[in-house]
């Protein structure tokens, strides 16, 4: 079966500090790989997207990246935080083709 | 854009009966439409994806339909209990597309 990490759960950072959270899939190959944003009272905000090694797609700018160094490996990073950066942020898989996503357990992130 | 949107924030129903959660959206019909379960501080879980072309889709107590006049989804909990106390989110995509449109969510309180 298939299941998806991420790590850490929670995390405290200063503004202008770098973040760098990370994702792994097991049990699948070649999945496409999500990171989602989730603001207090607000829905789940797609970040990046990638249906390969180092294939990223942003859909909306903003001071984080992503990177895909292995097949089920995604990584969400920033050289810089900012306040606006709090959130809850969701890594999740999907088998090509199927339109269903499966989410990690998330990683609940604090800018002070 | 592509909106969707989930007009109840939240939803109390007396245990047993059944739960109905209303999912609009506007523009071109989606090619699917996606239910999924969220607890607190924890990430979505897959329910049911309909097709556009699928009228209704059932998965033991749940029951999710499409109406592509009235640009609706409308997912239903037969039975109800108070494990099923959560807020459930609807998604759309469109065909080819990766990328999913969240609703903000309603949040269900079944009452024992």
């Amino acid at each position: 079966s298939q299941t998806i990490h991420q790590w850490p759960a929670t995390l405290v950072q200063p503004v202008g500090s770098p973040l760098s959270l990370e994702c792994t899939v097991e049990g699948t190959s070649n999945p496409n790989l999500y990171w989602y944003r989730q603001a207090a009272g607000r829905g789940l905000q797609l970040l990046f997207y990638s249906v390969g090694i180092g294939q990223i797609s942003s859909e909306v700018p903003q001071n984080l990246s992503a990177s895909r160094p292995q097949d089920r490996q995604f990584i969400l990073s920033s050289k810089k935080l900012l306040l606006s950066d709090s959130g809850f942020y969701l890594c999740a898989w999907e088998q090509q083709g199927s339109y269903e996503q499966y989410f990690g357990p998330g990683t609940r992130l604090t800018v002070t | 854009s592509q909106k969707i949107e989930q007009n109840s924030e939240a939803l109390n129903i007396q245990e047993g009966k059944t739960a109905t959660l209303t999912c609009n959206y506007t523009n071109y019909s989606p090619a699917y439409l996606q239910w999924y379960r969220q607890d607190p501080g924890r990430g979505p879980v897959f329910l049911l994806l309909i097709r556009e072309n699928e009228k209704e889709k059932r998965k033991e107590r749940l029951k999710v339909t499409f109406d592509t006049t009235l640009k609706q989804s409308l997912f239903h909990i037969t039975a109800s209990q108070p494990a099923d106390s959560a807020t459930y989110l609807c998604a759309r995509v469109g065909a080819g597309s990766y990328q999913l449109t969240f609703g903000k969510g309603t949040k269900l309180s079944v009452i024992p």
